[in-house]
């Protein structure tokens, strides 16, 4: 099984929907990330969690929405969202020390249409 | 803030030939890392660095963490179809999670 698993791989939603995206992580790492990542732009940080609270958010609009339960699990959760937040959206994972590399699952491909 | 200048954006080779890429900034970093991303996949980690003057092999590929600690490249030695891809280098600066930043990527295709 690999490490970070994120689900769906694919979503297509309309404007007015709403839908969840979900990570899990099988590492035993204690913080976890969600990224965007757009054509021809770099990887954008959203939200970081380091033991199960929230420590960063980018200024990313209120429309996404990041839950972690556990140390393991992490949603972003999505609501009435715009076209130009299709994109790659990639979680990550990573041990709370100095240094710590992260590891990404596989990314969801958001569509909206 | 905290930027990565990574070079070049894109290069075609020949299958066989050797490839570098590098990444430099302004700031001191205390790790520096490279990842691979294939065509919609997640970046994969492919050598992490953790010292200044650190050179570290993985197969092919050779990493190395500048002794000023602003900047690391990655060679490629003796290229072949599969490496493909974009290829991002990552620093963590500060002792903090969250505190990883991306360069821009470059982008590597292979002539067969």
């Amino acid at each position: 099984e690999t490490g970070v698993t994120q689900t769906p791989r694919h979503l297509v939603m309309g404007m007015t929907n709403k839908k969840s995206l979900k990570c899990e992580q099988h590492l035993g790492h204690n913080a976890m990330y969600w990224y965007k990542q757009s054509a021809k732009k770099p990887l954008e940080l959203m939200f970081v969690y380091s033991l199960e609270e929230r420590v960063e958010n980018n200024s990313v609009p209120s429309r996404f929405s990041p839950e972690c339960p556990n140390s393991s699990h992490l949603f972003l959760h999505l609501h009435t969202l715009q076209p130009e937040d299709s994109a790659l959206y990639l979680c990550a994972s990573s041990q709370v020390r100095w240094g710590s590399e992260a590891f990404f699952g596989q990314g969801t491909r958001l569509t909206v249409v | 803030g905290q930027q990565l200048n990574q070079s070049p954006q894109s290069m075609f080779i020949q299958e066989g030939e050797d490839v570098s890429m590098n990444c430099t900034s302004s700031s001191i970093f205390n790790t520096w890392l490279w990842y691979k991303q294939d065509p919609g996949e997640g970046p994969v980690l492919l050598i992490a660095l953790y010292k200044a003057g650190e050179l570290t092999s993985n197969g092919r590929l050779t990493a190395q963490f500048g002794i000023t600690r602003k900047d690391s490249f990655l060679n490629i030695s003796a290229s072949i179809p599969s490496d493909v891809g974009i290829y991002f280098c990552a620093g963590i600066y500060g002792g903090s999670q969250g505190n990883l930043i991306f360069g821009k990527g470059t982008k590597l295709s292979v002539k067969p």
